[in-house]
């Protein structure tokens, strides 16, 4: 599985746009991006994954480097409930050979504040 | 739809002790796993189960076990407890796909070792 790298905390101010950076530059080619999140010790939540282009939700926005070395999950008008824990994790398999194994770093603390 | 209900919520036993925390999920989902996350922690791999009968270790396997007699129920059993068990317990399952192997996670059961 690829190494991911995300900074350790961010802030946001409530209505504006989060952009949360991840690196992930021993990614391979099949090999997806996840994003999950986990609010106040709840159990994980998925927000959305991307392969190589870039993919919208209804949470949030994927952006996908062109060399894929990297990526960038924006969430658009941040609200006080996203303040949490976002995970960033690579190296997922397509075709379901990660057998749904996950490996989480420690993640990007995002604080909203009014 | 319940999704992926884990039991007890909350723990508290002895050194030495034994038992057996419960996980189950209603979407039919091939792919089941657990996790414990220390504090400050992202979460690590313990076991995991790619269908009913079928189950292999993960990062941190060493103290429990685990067993797949259904696809609903993946229980995990802690042997003998030990306080360096005390942790957060979280159970997730998924489906197979060739592109989306989004995890469901439950609420958790918050375990301490005393």
């Amino acid at each position: 599985d690829a190494k991911t790298t995300q900074p350790t905390s961010m802030d946001c101010a409530e209505g504006r746009a989060a952009n949360l950076p991840c690196n992930h530059s021993t990614i391979s080619g099949n090999e997806y991006v996840y994003w999950y999140r986990q609010i106040h010790s709840q159990g994980p939540q998925y927000i959305i994954h991307g392969l190589k282009n870039n993919e919208t939700n209804e949470m949030a926005s994927l952006i996908i480097t062109e060399d894929r070395k990297s990526s960038t999950l924006i969430l658009p008008h941040a609200t006080l409930r996203d303040t949490a824990v976002y995970y960033c994790i690579g190296g997922l398999g397509a075709g379901g050979t990660s057998y749904g194994k996950l490996t989480f770093g420690q993640g990007t603390i995002l604080t909203v504040h009014p | 739809n319940a999704g992926v209900t884990q039991t007890p919520k909350f723990q508290v036993l002895k050194t030495g002790q034994s038992m057996t925390l419960q996980c189950a999920q209603d979407m039919n989902h091939e792919y089941m796993s657990w996790y414990r996350q220390d504090p400050g922690m992202g979460l690590r791999l313990i076991h995991y189960s790619v269908g009913a009968g079928i189950t292999d270790q993960g990062e941190v396997p060493n103290g429990y076990n685990v067993s797949r007699s259904t696809t609903e129920d993946f229980p995990l059993r802690l042997l003998s407890a030990a306080p360096s068990q005390t942790s957060v317990y979280f159970c997730a399952s998924s489906y197979s796909s060739l592109t989306n192997t989004e995890a469901f996670f439950g609420q958790g059961t918050r375990l301490t070792v005393v």
